[in-house]
């Protein structure tokens, strides 16, 4: 692994399935955030974590979760699938709260609710 | 509430300058950042602003002007490969990143 793995790349979800979004980095990075990326609306925060232990909401957080266990893995929960959670995902880390120097993305997972 | 602007869409010729615009409106203000982002890509980091002026790097430049929330970012000797979208992100006094829409560039032959 270099850097940040997502998974799966892509998926179809029927409406109100549940679905765990996974996100991995191996650059022992303090900060992590989850964001979704619509056209027309460049990327909108959903969750985010300062550090291991510690959660808090972004600007689009209903319908999501996230749990920060340990560094590297911060997973993001939809508990029930709903068609306008269509979006592109993106999973980002820094290694500071301020991210001076820039944030590492993921590749991203395209999910289609159906 | 916050703020960012920048235009949607820009064409230049291979060869060429572009400069993209961006203004901003937000609470506080901890540094500006652009990144590029090809189409079903990643985002990725190009530069980082906190203080007034020019950051040259390379081919491309970033200006910022705190007292006009205004920055823009400048690519001179245009290859195809710039074609992308290139987005303006500002971060907040909560150390959160506010994002621009992005600016589509298209690089015609």
């Amino acid at each position: 692994i270099a850097g940040i793995t997502q998974a799966p790349t892509s998926q179809i979800l029927a409406a109100g399935r549940r679905m765990t979004l996974r996100c991995t980095q191996d650059m022992r990075h303090n900060a992590m955030y989850w964001y979704r990326q619509d056209l027309g609306l460049g990327l909108r925060l959903i969750h985010y974590s300062n550090t291991a232990g510690t959660t808090g909401k972004g600007e689009v957080p209903d319908g999501y979760s996230v749990s920060r266990a340990n560094t590297d893995d911060f997973p993001l929960t939809l508990a029930s699938a709903v068609p306008s959670q269509t979006s592109v995902y993106f999973c980002a880390s820094s290694d500071s709260e301020g991210g001076g120097y820039g944030y590492t993305f993921g590749s991203g997972t395209r999910l289609t609710v159906v | 509430g916050q703020n960012i602007d920048q235009p949607t869409e820009m064409t230049a010729t291979e060869g060429a300058i572009v400069q993209i615009n961006c203004t901003y409106q937000t609470s506080g203000f901890n540094g500006l950042f652009w990144y590029q982002q090809h189409a079903g890509e990643a985002p990725t980091f190009l530069s980082y602003n906190v203080l007034d002026g020019l950051e040259e790097k390379g081919r491309f430049s970033s200006f910022l002007s705190r007292s006009k929330g205004y920055s823009y970012l400048l690519l001179k000797e245009l290859q195809m490969k710039d074609s992308a979208s290139y987005l303006c992100a500002v971060m907040d006094s909560n150390y959160q990143l506010i994002w621009g829409a992005g600016t589509k560039l298209i690089i015609k032959p």
